[in-house]
C-alpha cells in the first residue's frame, strides 16, 4: 500500500507570494491534518479535515488555510508568505480519526523556503 | 505555551546502552501519549503509544512508561542501536484529537 505522498517536495518563494501544497493520503484513510515543523518548536498543529469538512484548527493566522477533496487529497494554502514561514509541512493521513486507536501515518513533507 | 516538553534537545549513547527519552506535559486532559521517531528527510514515523490508564506499554526494545501524577513519560530503547540515531518526538491527545507535539530529542547512537 503506498504511504502519504506530498508535492512538491522543496519549494522557494519570495515574501508576498502565496503557496499551495499537496497531500495525497493512504487509499481508504479519511482523516488528514498538516503541521509545522520548526527547529525549536517541534511540530505544530494546523488544521485537520475529514469527509472535506475541517474538523480541529491550530493557532496559526488566517493566511493559512486548507481544504480536502472528495477523494481525500487535501492541500494546503499559505498566502501573502512571510520569511517565519518557512519550515518543513507535514502532512498526516489515519483511517477515521487522528486518535487513540488511529494511527497517524506521515508523509515526508514539503521543505519550504521564503526569501 | 508549550504543553508537551522535552527538555533535552540532545542525547548520545554508547551502542547497547540503554537510551532514555523523557517527556514532561502540563494539561491533565491528555489521555494517550505516543512516540514517533524522524529521519532526515522522512516524515515522522509511529513508534509506540500508551493509553493514561496504564503506566507502562512495551513493544520489543522499546518500552514507555507514564507517571501520570508527574506528568511524564518516557521512552526506553534497549539496547540501543546505531539506527535508532535520530528524532524522537513525543505528542499527547486530548479529547480534541488534536496531537500535541513536543520539540524533539536528538539521539546519536556511537558505534
Amino acid at each position: 500500500k503506498a504511504g502519504v505522498t506530498q508535492t512538491p517536495r522543496y519549494l522557494i518563494k519570495t515574501r508576498g507570494q502565496q503557496v499551495t501544497l499537496s497531500c495525497s493520503p493512504i487509499s481508504g484513510h479519511r482523516s488528514v491534518s498538516w503541521y509545522q515543523q520548526t527547529p525549536g518548536q517541534g511540530l505544530q498543529f494546523l488544521f485537520e479535515y475529514f469527509s472535506e469538512t475541517q474538523r480541529n484548527k491550530g493557532n496559526f493566522p488566517g493566511r493559512f488555510s486548507g481544504r480536502q477533496f472528495s477523494n481525500s487529497r487535501s492541500e494546503m494554502n499559505v498566502s501573502t508568505l512571510e520569511l517565519g514561514d518557512s519550515a518543513l509541512y507535514l502532512c498526516a493521513s489515519s483511517l477515521v480519526a487522528s486518535g487513540r486507536s488511529d494511527t497517524q501515518y506521515f508523509g515526508p513533507g514539503t521543505r519550504l523556503t521564503v526569501l | 505555551d508549550q504543553q508537551v516538553k522535552q527538555n533535552s534537545p540532545s542525547l548520545s549513547v554508547q551502542e547497547g546502552r540503554i537510551s532514555i527519552l523523557n517527556c514532561d506535559y502540563t494539561n491533565s486532559m491528555f489521555d494517550y501519549f505516543l512516540w514517533y521517531k524522524k529521519y532526515p528527510a522522512e516524515g515522522p514515523t509511529f513508534l509506540i503509544s500508551i493509553s493514561s490508564i496504564k503506566d507502562k506499554n512495551e513493544d520489543g526494545r522499546f518500552t514507555v512508561f507514564l507517571n501520570k501524577s508527574a506528568k511524564h513519560l518516557s521512552l526506553h530503547i534497549v539496547p540501543s542501536q546505531p539506527g535508532d540515531s535520530a528524532v524522537y518526538f513525543c505528542a499527547a491527545i486530548s479529547g480534541t484529537y488534536k496531537y500535541i507535539f513536543g520539540t524533539g530529542t536528538r539521539l546519536k547512537v556511537l558505534a
